[in-house]
């Protein structure tokens, strides 16, 4: 069984701290992704990694950066946090070499609020 | 421009009747749909895939339809459960892509 988990379930920041979000898999899968999920909006690719410290951006990257420097481990950076990141952080991975499938395996996600 | 739309952001069902979640999607190119279910304060799970060259695929009570010429996805859940109850996300992948989800269709079986 695959499992991601996740650094808190809850967080609550205040503006413009600096936010440190962690996800770690245990099944050496190489690519790993961050989501934000919001009401209406469904799940919105933040930053994906293929591998380690390789990263590209995903639709929405503005106000986050990402790192990866083992390949279990797979951090979402929020510079200076806003309000209008107040939202459902989700982070997944999958293995790119199964034929035929690309299902992405979640953690259980983190709950961010910012006040 | 959202590539994958599901119009309906809610269902409500009788338990033991037919759930039907529906899809839509623009490009063409996609290859390869899955769909998701998401409990509250739980990460999204896998829940059934099909692939472009197919029209069907079920397991369980659990099928999936794909009508390519209206580029139309559908979930069927026969027959419903209260435990069925959660979001639902369908997501598409364009050859060589990363996934795309839709917005979630929120699904209430009542008993």
């Amino acid at each position: 069984d695959v499992k991601v988990t996740q650094s808190s379930r809850y967080l609550v920041k205040r503006t413009g701290e600096k936010v440190f979000l962690e996800c770690v898999q245990d099944m050496d899968h190489e690519n790993m992704f961050w989501y934000r999920q919001d009401p209406g909006l469904g799940l919105r690719l933040i930053y994906f990694s293929y591998d380690v410290k390789m990263k590209e951006k995903g639709d929405i990257p503005e106000g986050y950066s990402v790192s990866r420097e083992k390949k279990e481990r797979f951090s979402l950076i929020l510079e200076s946090a806003s309000t209008n990141q107040t939202s459902m952080y989700l982070c997944a991975t999958r293995t790119p070499g199964q034929l035929g499938s690309y299902e992405q395996y979640f953690g259980p996600g983190t709950r961010l609020t910012v006040t | 421009d959202q590539q994958v739309k599901q119009n309906s952001p809610s269902l409500s069902v009788q338990e033991g009747r037919i759930s039907i979640l529906n899809c839509d999607y623009t490009n063409s190119m996609f290859d390869y749909f899955l769909w998701y279910k998401k409990y509250p304060a739980e990460g999204p799970t896998f829940l059934i895939s099909i692939s472009s060259i197919k029209d069907k695929n079920e397991d369980g009570r659990f099928t999936v339809f794909l009508n390519k010429s209206a580029k139309h996805l559908s979930l069927h859940i026969v027959p419903s459960q209260p435990g069925d109850s959660a979001v639902y996300f369908c997501a598409a992948r364009p050859k060589g892509g990363k996934l795309i989800f839709g917005q979630g269709t929120e699904l209430s079986v009542k008993p």
